[in-house]
């Protein structure tokens, strides 16, 4: 089956740049859509197709995927960012969530 | 507004069913593939099945294939799960999810319910 590898955790200063991560195999030539979970809270979609922001999403949210590689990259990073985050994909009809990373803004 | 509502959570003992409901408005339900997604306590999240928007393409996880069903009501613009021999494994928050185009395309998920939690203990 398709695995979606993120690193388990990023810190990142306020104001900084925080980049997360999202492997899989030729991942590159998959849609690859990205959420938000705070504590508590349901997800919420924050990139889609790659680098998509829907409406009300900040454009310091940013997408890109290439290779075996997605990376969502949080510009100017808020304390309002912290956050579990989880890339998404479909292979052979069937849904697969990255491991998740949880970002913590310093 | 979209609006996904979900009930029917919680406590079950194992092997028991359960049913699951996903109330939808603000949207054309009947033109909208709908999914199940779930999270087990401190876990991430795990997709669980998907149902085309007229009910007539159903497909789902492998770790509950065969003791899962979904299924959806346009008439009364619901989305349901049909949980069978549930084991200690199926403990997790269940949540709703629309599709954001009409018709079957399996793209992203939004919006998402506020979950229902449902926990398998004897």
């Amino acid at each position: 089956s398709y695995e979606l590898t993120q690193p388990l955790s990023v810190s990142v200063a306020l104001g900084q740049t925080a980049r997360i991560t999202c492997g899989g195999n030729n991942i590159g030539s998959k849609n690859v859509h990205w959420y938000q979970q705070k504590s508590g809270q349901a997800p919420v979609l924050v990139i889609y197709r790659d680098s998509n922001r829907p409406s009300g999403i900040p454009e310091r949210f940013s997408g890109s995927n290439s290779g075996n590689t997605a990376t969502l990259t949080i510009s100017r990073a808020q304390a309002g960012d912290e956050a579990d985050y989880y890339c998404q994909v479909w292979d052979s009809s069937t849904g697969v969530f990255g491991t998740g990373t949880k970002v913590t803004v310093l | 507004q979209v609006q996904l509502v979900e009930s029917g959570g919680g406590v079950v003992q194992p092997g028991r069913s359960l049913r699951l409901s996903c109330a939808a408005s603000g949207f054309t339900f009947s033109s909208y593939a709908m999914y199940w997604v779930r999270q087990a306590p401190g876990k991430g999240l795990e997709w669980v099945a998907v149902i085309s928007y007229d009910g007539s393409n159903k497909n789902y996880a492998d770790s509950v294939k065969g003791r899962v069903t979904i299924s959806r009501d346009s008439s009364k613009n619901t989305l349901y799960l049909q949980m069978n021999s549930l084991t200690a494994e199926d403990t997790a928050v269940y949540y709703c999810a629309r599709d954001p185009n009409s018709g079957y395309s399996l793209g992203w998920f939004d919006p998402w319910g506020q979950g229902t939690l449902v926990t398998v203990s004897s």
